[in-house]
């Protein structure tokens, strides 16, 4: 069964860091482009980061610098390193794969993993 | 960065109702959009790719059209299940970018 589950939230201090990983099953994470996507309480989807097959990263302005996305081959798993999170950094993150040709549309995704970042 | 700005922010509709969202980009993206559906808690679900291109397993009642700046997702014939929130999302750039949503709501 192709399926994404994510793993990592949970309650950070303002400046703390927290590292989500996201395990695929039934594809290769690193054949395909990987993103992370998040959705603060009540509001809209967010675009946060996305790494191609060949390893190149890229960020929204909103995370980089701070966010880092990796994946480890032989565990199949997408991570995202997060460092001086902020208050508006809480959100849902969900990891997704970029599928089609050229790769872009978000046609898996995990259940999502909550992220509270508060004193 | 390209904007995408969706109009309505909501819409309110009946079962059977023909619906159509548009969503517009800030500079083209040629037909590199795609929609999803989100229910609440649940993760989003994708309906069309490449503008008009339908989803495996995506009911036919769903369609997607538009090219460049301006793209529209329509529902024939509203159903039940369709009440929820869709998102446009463009994959021109390296940097991926969210409508702000419609929520479509019962009248």
């Amino acid at each position: 069964e192709v399926q994404l589950v994510e793993s990592g939230g949970g309650l950070v201090q303002p400046g703390g860091s927290l590292r989500l990983s996201c395990a695929a099953s039934g594809f290769t994470v690193s054949s395909n482009y990987m993103s992370w996507v998040r959705q603060a309480p009540g509001k809209g989807l967010e675009w946060v980061s996305v790494i191609y097959s060949g390893g190149s990263t890229y960020y929204a302005d909103s995370v980089k610098g701070r966010f880092t996305i990796s994946r480890h081959n032989s565990k199949n798993t997408l991570y995202l390193q997060m460092n001086s999170l902020r208050a508006e950094d809480t959100a849902v993150y969900y990891c997704a794969r970029a599928g089609g040709a050229p790769p872009g549309a978000f046609d898996i995704w995990g259940q999502g993993t909550m992220v509270t970042v508060s004193s | 960065d390209i904007q995408m700005t969706q109009s309505p922010s909501t819409l309110s509709a009946s079962v059977g109702d023909r619906v159509t969202i548009t969503c517009r980009a800030s500079q083209s993206i040629s037909s590199w959009l795609a929609w999803y559906q989100q229910k609440p808690g649940k993760a989003p679900k994708l309906l069309i790719y490449k503008a008009s291109s339908l989803e495996s397993g995506v009911p036919s009642r769903f369609s997607g059209s538009g090219s460049g700046t301006e793209f529209t997702l329509t529902i024939s014939s509203l159903q039940p299940d369709d009440f929820a929130t869709y998102y446009c999302q463009q994959y021109n750039s390296y940097l991926w970018t969210f409508g702000q949503g419609t929520k479509v709501e019962i009248k």
